[in-house]
């Protein structure tokens, strides 16, 4: 079965500037996850999605990240304006349910400069 | 809220060590837990994860770990590491009713030949 599939693998945009990074999840699975490592931190939770709905979105970190997941199949991460905090990787894993494990996405990396 | 701490955030072994990697978590009610493992270059991968049950809980690639709930504990351990071993290591928790993963920081191990 095709894996997590991220795009792009890298991104290199100035301050200010809009990005959007999407993940395609493994087909049938309806929990899709994004999550964000700064560097030398540790990966932390950004927001789930059940199918086209957001389940949880707490650990969004400001109104500056939109996530979409139309049609409950790919989903698209934008910031919009991107800041130099915003630099780090992008991780997207999805699942088939709680008492299934959680395949990862190879991330986006982002630089804002 | 969870945490998850990891206590070692880079080990360096030779080949034929033993290893442990040490995993503590906060968490009051019913916990999932979970290592997962990142080889340079590529995504995270699971490598073990534990539900309920026998809580010695045996891996990919020899890796094995044991869940001690008076502990809050879920140390990972491999008797004989190799070279091919070199990786980042993140121990992960999601409670009961929140399916979102919290991390910890990760473990860097690095394996001399």
């Amino acid at each position: 079965e095709a894996g997590v599939t991220q795009f792009p693998s890298h991104s290199v945009i100035e301050k200010g500037q809009t990005v959007t990074l999407r993940c395609d999840p493994i087909s049938g699975h309806d929990n899709l996850y994004w999550y964000r490592r700064v560097m030398g931190k540790e990966i932390k939770f950004l927001l789930h999605f059940v199918k086209e709905s957001k389940q949880d979105e707490s650990g969004m970190p400001n109104n500056r990240f939109l996530a979409e997941r139309t049609g409950g199949t790919y989903s698209t991460l934008k910031v919009q304006p991107a800041e130099l905090e915003d630099s780090g990787v992008y991780f997207c894993a999805s699942s088939q349910g709680v008492n299934y494990g959680y395949t990862f996405g190879s991330g986006t990396r982002l630089t804002v400069v | 809220a969870q945490s998850v701490s990891q206590h070692n955030h880079h080990v360096i072994l030779s080949e034929a060590a033993s290893l442990e990697l040490g995993c503590n978590y906060s968490y009051g009610g019913t916990v999932n837990l979970f290592w997962y493992v990142q080889y340079p270059g590529q995504h995270l991968q699971l490598l073990l994860k534990y539900f309920s049950g026998d809580p010695l809980v045996k891996g990919i690639k020899g890796f094995e770990a044991e869940f001690i709930k008076s502990k809050f504990s879920f140390n990972l351990r491999k008797p004989s590491v190799q070279w091919s071993d070199t990786a980042e290591y993140f121990c992960a928790v999601n409670g009961a009713g929140r399916r979102a993963l919290t991390f910890g920081s990760g473990t860097r191990l690095q394996v001399q030949p």
